[in-house]
């Protein structure tokens, strides 16, 4: 059961470049979400997703799209990379009700130049 | 939405117990989670406690909650250098997650 899988897990952007954080689940859960994680700010949600073709906006969505069209994946997209959107980001999903937490997936540090 | 809250750092020496502690505002939590991060690594689900729950054990960890303070506590007995981590506090209700800022456990050898 290979659980939450993000993809890449290192990435160096240039300003202005685009790129599509990937995120795949295996466990059939219908919640996903995508965090980012900042020194001394921990997790804060980006977007988030209740099933598919269903997404919402979190708390610090600007700059970033998502789209649910099926159940396993959750790409993350950043339309231009700016240097505040170095972080390190990490994917997450839950089965109804949340019952037994969170599955993370192991993160992806993106720096952004 | 809720506001959950850690204190950010604590340090205690090898074999004492480690205590981290977790308040929230909303009363209709249905379940309260702990998270470890090890550096550089993702989060691990350490436990969880139902809101119906007044305390959890599982080995070195107990999970203590006090729903009409709105307060969760973890301890972590015997503490051991590999015990050095953040750790998340973590409120469910319904679909919603609030996440705690994070300890972090420094453990002195």
């Amino acid at each position: 059961n290979a659980g939450v899988t993000q993809t890449p897990k290192f990435q160096v952007l240039k300003t202005g470049q685009s790129m599509t954080l990937q995120c795949a689940q295996d466990m059939n859960h219908e919640y996903m979400s995508w965090y980012r994680q900042d020194p001394g700010m921990g997790l804060r949600l980006i977007h988030y997703s209740v099933g598919a073709g269903i997404t919402d906006q979190g708390e610090v969505p600007n700059g970033y799209n998502v789209s649910r069209s099926t159940t396993e994946d959750f790409p993350l997209r950043l339309l231009s990379a700016a240097p505040s959107q170095t972080s390190v980001y990490f994917c997450a999903s839950t089965g109804t009700g949340g019952v037994y937490g969170y599955t993370f997936g192991s993160g992806t540090r993106l720096t952004v130049v | 939405g809720e506001d959950v809250e850690q204190s950010l750092f604590l340090s205690v020496r090898e074999g004492d117990s480690s205590v981290i502690n977790c308040t929230y505002t909303d009363s209709s939590s249905t379940y309260l989670y702990w998270y470890k991060q090890e550096p550089g690594a993702g989060l691990q689900l350490l436990t969880y406690i139902f809101s119906n729950m007044d305390m959890k054990q599982d080995q070195r960890l107990t999970v203590l909650l006090n729903k009409k303070d709105k307060h969760l506590s973890l301890r972590i007995a015997d503490t051991q250098t590999g015990d050095s981590a953040i750790y998340f506090c973590l409120s469910n209700t319904g679909n919603q997650f609030y996440f705690g800022t994070g300890t972090s456990l420094t453990v002195i050898p």
